[in-house]
Order: structure tokens, then sequence, then C-alpha cells
């Protein structure tokens, strides 16, 4: 069964200790991936998408890169307002994204 | 440029009730899905919609219908609501793989 699992589960971090999330996918026929930031009560905010082994995107103190069974998104240097839950999504086909249940993250000043 | 919208934002049901939810797209936007994402959860995938035409179904039982309209916009039907219905109820909106999400409505089923 397709399954997208996300580590660690929560995360407490000091202001500007930079860190790493993890997403690991057991999928075939990745179409690509998705990481997302969640406020409380709110929708998602789409942060990036990576199609292929390799590659890697940035934005400000994020930075996602993908390899064959598993993507990290890097925090650097960051601060209180990067607190939320980070979401790792998988698209496969015709079915949606299918989510990880997310990392959630605590920046404390 | 106006984001995906969603309606209401907040509502209470009673068990048994019937409840419909509203989304509108992205402008330019043809395809439209829904999700649903219960507390601690990752958002779970019910329906895709593009161009009019169901493109994709979720593992969600037969209580939960939606459509799109010829203005792309969508609604989310579910019947008989339970108590575990309740749930943020995501709508978002694509022009080819990166999906665009609302606020969502939030449904407490009591």
């Amino acid at each position: 069964e397709d399954q997208v699992t996300q580590s660690p589960e929560a995360l407490r971090l000091q202001e500007g200790e930079s860190s790493s999330l993890n997403c690991s996918y057991t999928v075939s026929g990745l179409r690509g991936l998705f990481w997302y930031r969640q406020d409380p009560g709110k929708g998602p905010e789409f942060l990036f998408t990576l199609y292929s082994a390799g590659e890697e995107k940035e934005k400000e103190r994020l930075k996602a890169t993908l390899t064959k069974k598993e993507s990290f998104l890097h925090i650097t240097a960051p601060k209180p307002e990067d607190s939320a839950t980070y979401l790792c999504a998988v698209l496969l086909g015709a079915d949606g994204l299918t989510f990880g249940k997310g990392t959630h993250l605590i920046i404390q000043p | 440029d106006a984001g995906v919208t969603q309606s209401p934002t907040h509502l209470i049901k009673t068990r048994g009730q019937q409840v419909t939810l509203r989304c509108s797209p992205i402008s330019g936007h043809k395809s439209v899905s829904w999700y649903q994402q219960v507390l601690g959860q990752g958002p779970q995938f019910i329906f895709q919609y593009y161009e009019k035409e169901e493109r994709g179904r979720g593992n969600f039982p037969d209580r939960f219908s939606a459509r799109q309209f010829p203005n792309y916009s969508s609604e989310l039907n579910v019947n008989a609501l339970l108590l575990g219905d309740s749930a943020l109820y995501l709508c978002a909106s694509s022009t080819g793989a990166e999906a665009f999400f609302g606020q969502g409505t939030r449904l407490t089923v009591v």
C-alpha cells in the first residue's frame, strides 16, 4: 500500500537552530512530491513541488530536496514565525494527493 | 487575485442531517478537489473534478457526493451525518499538478 511517513512528529527548536524534516514514501508512479505549511485552523499553504530525484527548491529559509525514496525540508536559522505544521504529499494519479501526518514545528525565541 | 474561497467557514449540524459545502476556485483553474482533515492527521482525498466531470474518488462512503458547475465552482454534499464526519473540509483548485487550498470549512456534528 502506498504510504507517506513524516518524521519527527513534533520538533521544538531555538530561534536560529537549523534542522531538517523528513518525508519518506513507498509509492510507485510518483508524479510529484509537495510540501505545504499549515497554520492552526487554516488551509495548507503551498511551498514547493519536486518532480525528480536530485531536484532542489529554495524559498527564504526553506530548502526542499528529493531522492528516490525520501524528501527533506531543511530549515536554516528559523524564526518564531516559521512555527507551523509542515505537510508532505505525493501525487500518484487521479486519486489526488496522499498526505503524511505532518511535522509540528515550534521555534522558540 | 482572490484565492480559493470556501463557505461557510464554520457550521454545526446534528447527526442524521445533510450538509452542503461550497468552493470557488482560483480564476482560471478548472480542477477542484475536496479533502477531509481530522485533528492531528493530514488531509485525506475525497473527490476531484475537472471540467464538471469526476476524475477521482477517495475511499469515502456514498454518503459523500460532489459536483462542479459550469463556472468551475463546486459543492460537496454529505448525507446522514455521523459524529465521525466532524472535520475540517478543504477545497483545492489547480491548473496543473500544484494544488492551492482554501481556508476550509470546520464542520462539527453533534
